[in-house]
């Protein structure tokens, strides 16, 4: 059974950079896309991007310009920055597994999501 | 098109039978994707393609599609199937992945 965690900061200050590592267990992060998603406190979910293990990245226009998520095939994670943070980027930030099939694209593994607050 | 429209609130009847629809312009050529989500726990997919249940999801939740609309049907709606759920497609001019607003379904 595939098994994704978050970890890094629950906090972070305004105009910095947010950083957190997804690790996945019981599967190989070769193949498949991984990618990252957020829901604002009492919102929905908002795609964020995601990364091919190979490397290749596919980011939402809307935080392109703020977004680099990359990947470690040794250490089996994929990690996501999100540069000039403000209150806006507060939110709970899920990892997750993705896959295309076709016309569809679905996520069947996700973690338990981890709180990030940006505040001063 | 990059917009993915759901009602924000539904309700059934314990045992009975609800849709929970998703419009949007890319539903015409790439299907939607379901998802559910109970308080304070990480998104659940429940759907996907054309009526595609994961294991463990009872055969009660069902998908279709028709033009520019999905659905989600649950046949026989259970307490425990009060939640939110989220629609996902993909956008059909831009390489973007986007979610409907979320349906909270209320089961009396």
């Amino acid at each position: 059974q595939v098994q994704l965690q978050e970890s890094g900061p629950g906090l972070v200050k305004p105009s910095e950079t947010l950083s957190l590592t997804c690790t996945v267990s019981g599967g190989s992060i070769s193949d498949h896309y991984w990618s990252w998603i957020r829901q604002p406190p009492g919102k929905g979910l908002d795609w964020i991007g995601y990364i091919y293990y190979s490397g290749s990245t596919n980011y939402n226009p809307s935080l392109k310009s703020r977004v680099t998520i990359s990947v470690d095939t040794s250490k089996n994670q994929f990690s996501l920055k999100l540069n000039s943070v403000t209150a806006a980027d507060t939110a709970v930030y899920f990892c997750a597994r993705g896959d295309y099939g076709g016309t569809l694209f679905y996520f069947d593994y996700w973690g338990q999501g981890t709180r990030v607050t940006v505040s001063s | 098109s990059s917009e993915l429209t759901q009602d924000p609130a539904v309700s059934v009847a314990l045992g009975q039978t609800v849709s929970i629809t998703c419009q949007g312009d890319s539903l015409r050529k790439y299907y939607a994707t379901w998802y559910q989500q109970k308080p304070g726990l990480a998104p659940v997919l429940v759907i996907y393609g054309k009526n595609n249940r994961p294991s463990g999801i009872p055969d009660r939740f069902s998908g279709s599609n028709s033009g520019n609309t999905a659905s989600l049907t649950l046949t026989g709606a259970q307490a425990e199937d009060e939640a939110d759920y989220y629609c996902q497609s993909r956008d059909t001019t831009v390489h973007r992945l986007m979610f409907g607003g979320g349906t909270k379904l209320t089961v009396l």
